[in-house]
């Protein structure tokens, strides 16, 4: 199946600092991408859909300011934790949509953690 | 949010023995039913998926079956094996229209060797 790379896989970082997650799909192109969280032994949060060349749509009572979304490629979006906290620690997961298909295929995941 | 009822929410299985998770759907458009396999600190992957046209789908040890009327579905995996052991999730979208999915509550799979 179609590969969608996410990196990085872990991340540590400060209290207000910021913090770039990559998406990438890697032999196929993909018009829109979908990033969600993860809390432990829960569902995928849907936090936003993120279309190449234009805006990204958030999910209701999620901080566009606070992430980041860029899909300035058809290959690759990316989310920015921007001035992170410990709430924000969680595992951030990215899917992308095979157009022709309309199959969606996953990231590894991104496990963020703000000390 | 829509919703799609995903039950149980864990399940503990001997080796060898049958798994069954259910779902349930409130949303008549959904027309594209995946249910996704994750290992603890990975990505959801799809494991198989079903249109409501189709009654039933199995590949290998595992099999989908849907019931329109009911608006519900199930995910049945055959001989399971300890490496079956993981979280399952339920999924639905209006695939024809580019929706996003709407995911179950996820179900913990625990094969006992």
């Amino acid at each position: 199946g179609a590969v969608v790379s996410q990196h990085p896989s872990r991340v540590i970082c400060k209290s207000g600092t910021s913090v770039k997650i990559e998406c990438r799909s890697l032999d196929f192109q993909a018009t829109t991408m979908f990033w969600y969280r993860q809390f432990p032994k829960q569902s995928l949060m849907l936090m936003a859909t993120s279309n190449e060349g234009s805006k990204a749509t958030y999910e209701q009572g999620v901080e566009k300011d606070k992430f980041l979304i860029n899909h300035a490629s058809l290959t690759l979006s990316t989310l920015t934790v921007t001035s992170a906290h410990p709430e924000d620690s969680s595992f951030y997961i990215c899917s992308a949509m095979y157009t022709n298909t309309g199959e969606l295929f996953f990231g590894e995941g991104s496990r963020l953690t703000v000390l | 949010q829509q919703q799609v009822k995903q039950s149980p929410q864990s399940l503990i299985v001997q080796k060898g023995g049958i798994s069954i998770i259910n779902c349930a759907y409130e949303n008549t458009a959904f027309d594209y039913f995946p249910w996704y396999q994750q290992f603890p600190g990975k990505g959801p992957a799809l494991l198989i998926a079903i249109r409501p046209d189709v009654s039933e789908k199995k590949e290998g040890r595992f099999t989908i079956s849907f019931n329109k009327s009911a608006k519900q579905f199930s995910l049945h995996i055959m001989d399971s094996q300890p490496g079956d052991s993981a979280t399952y999730f339920c999924a639905a979208v209006k695939k024809s229209s580019g929706d996003k999915l709407t995911f179950g509550t996820g179900t913990r799979l625990a094969v006992r060797p």
